[in-house]
């Protein structure tokens, strides 16, 4: 089993709301990944939990909040965000540091 | 640090023609490579990968890329093209000890067409 599961597959939401998205894993991976991306452009890495441990934030803006509850969760909460947010956020996940990630579906986030 | 080039962004093709898809990286240390697909609205899925050993690496639906250490390149072929492999697709590298970060390449939009 190579799957990643990612919900909601769409997500519309306002300027001042609240709203958090999910990521689930059951392949024993201990690392874990969110990525966003624009249309036409290659995915851009906004974090990285190692070990359920945050071990890279590339400088993402503090209205995303990510979470690891537990080796096969990875949460990613949104709050305030700004229309130019909108895109399509990815999770991934890789047995290790630099091994192969494998990707869910992905959101489609609109921030409206 | 490392950096990945797709040296064309887009290629048009017809059905059952072979395809060649081309990226050059940089790098001062050994990298991981992957080729990524991304299909319309669809999360991208690992086409191959080369980690270590034979240079020749074969991945799903016959694809297959060669990693070429002194020309620092690792392109994508596909001997007979169908009209389901148009999507985007992604040449990245990783490096050890990086925290499995992902250098992607800007992509390179493959169109088969009838």
């Amino acid at each position: 089993d190579t799957e990643v599961t990612q919900t909601p597959k769409h997500l519309v939401m306002g300027m001042t709301n609240k709203k958090s998205l999910k990521c689930e894993q059951h392949m024993g991976h201990r690392a874990m990944y969110w990525y966003k991306q624009k249309a036409k452009k290659p995915p851009e890495l906004m974090f990285v939990y190692s070990y359920e441990k945050l071990s890279i934030n590339e400088s993402v803006p503090s209205r995303f909040s990510p979470e690891c509850p537990n080796s096969s969760l990875l949460n990613l909460h949104l709050h305030a965000l700004q229309p130019e947010d909108s895109a399509l956020y990815l999770c991934a996940s890789a047995l290790q540091g630099a091994y192969e990630q494998y990707f869910g579906p992905g959101t489609r986030l609109t921030v409206t | 640090a490392q950096s990945v080039t797709q040296l064309d962004s887009q290629v048009p093709v017809f059905e059952e023609a072979p395809v060649e898809l081309r990226c050059n990286y940089s790098s001062s240390v050994s990298v991981y490579l992957f080729w990524y697909v991304q299909y319309p609205n669809q999360g991208l899925q690992l086409l191959l990968k080369y980690l270590s050993g034979s240079t020749l690496v074969k991945g799903i639906n016959g694809f297959e890329a060669e990693f070429n250490k002194s020309q620092t390149s690792f392109h994508l072929r596909k001997p007979s093209v169908h009209i389901s492999d148009t999507a985007e697709y992604f040449c990245a590298v990783s490096v050890r000890n990086q925290g499995g970060k992902l250098i992607f390449g800007q992509g390179t939009e493959l169109s088969v067409k009838p």
